[in-house]
């Protein structure tokens, strides 16, 4: 199906271990991006990238590491997972043949618990 | 430097009355501007967005908003709220003069009563 999507959708680890939260999209937008959403923060930017192994940090990197090999994907990995790094993380993407610059279409979420 | 201030992160409305909910930015250079909606359990999806052309913005769902420079804000209306609006919403500000970073707000939750 076309759009974006994330994997997995829900995801319970432990502190330590390492996590990887996926990201494709179908629509060849150049940028692409992973958010935090925390109650009462709204969404952070964690990292982004302007196109395939161009990838820079966003406001909250410390913890994360991206890479993005092929354009359509854009995994998100936490090296040793923390409980200050439970959240919802969202990717999106923006910008295409056929889509503008300026909005951004997110993928329905990860729901991340580190115990 | 850029930034967006919601102000008040609950709102409640009777089901049938106006929606109102307050965006305020802050931008160095014109920006442009965005309210995203998102349902539960869901990702955010692009209500309307100010790109420098009009300054009344209509968006889906009977939702509008108007950008005021003088006021430096892009407050999000409807005039007769429905259960289905019942949601959060997100107002976020985009410089216009290049780069992509999206800067959103902490968001305002609609409740909607019958």
């Amino acid at each position: 199906d076309a759009g974006i999507t994330q994997s997995p959708r829900y995801k319970i680890t432990e502190t330590g271990r390492q996590v990887t939260l996926m990201c494709h999209q179908t629509w060849s937008h150049s940028y692409m991006f992973w958010y935090r959403q925390d109650l009462g923060h709204g969404l952070r930017l964690i990292y982004y990238s302007a196109a395939a192994d161009i990838t820079d940090k966003g406001e909250v990197p410390d913890g994360y590491v991206v890479s993005r090999s092929k354009t359509e994907n854009f995994p998100l990995t936490l090296e040793s997972a923390t409980r200050s790094q439970t959240s919802v993380y969202f990717c999106a993407s923006s910008g295409g043949p056929t889509t503008s610059y300026n909005e951004q279409f997110f993928g329905p979420g990860t729901r991340l618990t580190v115990l | 430097a850029q930034s967006v201030t919601q102000l008040g992160s609950h709102v409640s409305v009777s089901e049938g009355a106006l929606v109102l909910l307050r965006c305020n930015y802050s931008s160095s250079v014109p920006p442009y501007l965005f309210w995203y909606v998102q349902y539960p359990n869901q990702g955010l999806q692009l209500l309307l967005k100010y790109t420098s052309a009009a300054t009344l913005v209509k968006g889906i769902n009977g939702f509008e908003a108007e950008f005021k420079k003088s006021e430096t804000s892009f407050h999000l209306t409807k005039p007769s709220a429905h259960m289905s609006d019942a949601a959060e919403y997100f107002c976020a500000v985009r410089r216009n003069t290049g780069g992509f970073k999206t800067i959103f707000g902490a968001g305002t939750r609609l409740f909607v009563k019958a």
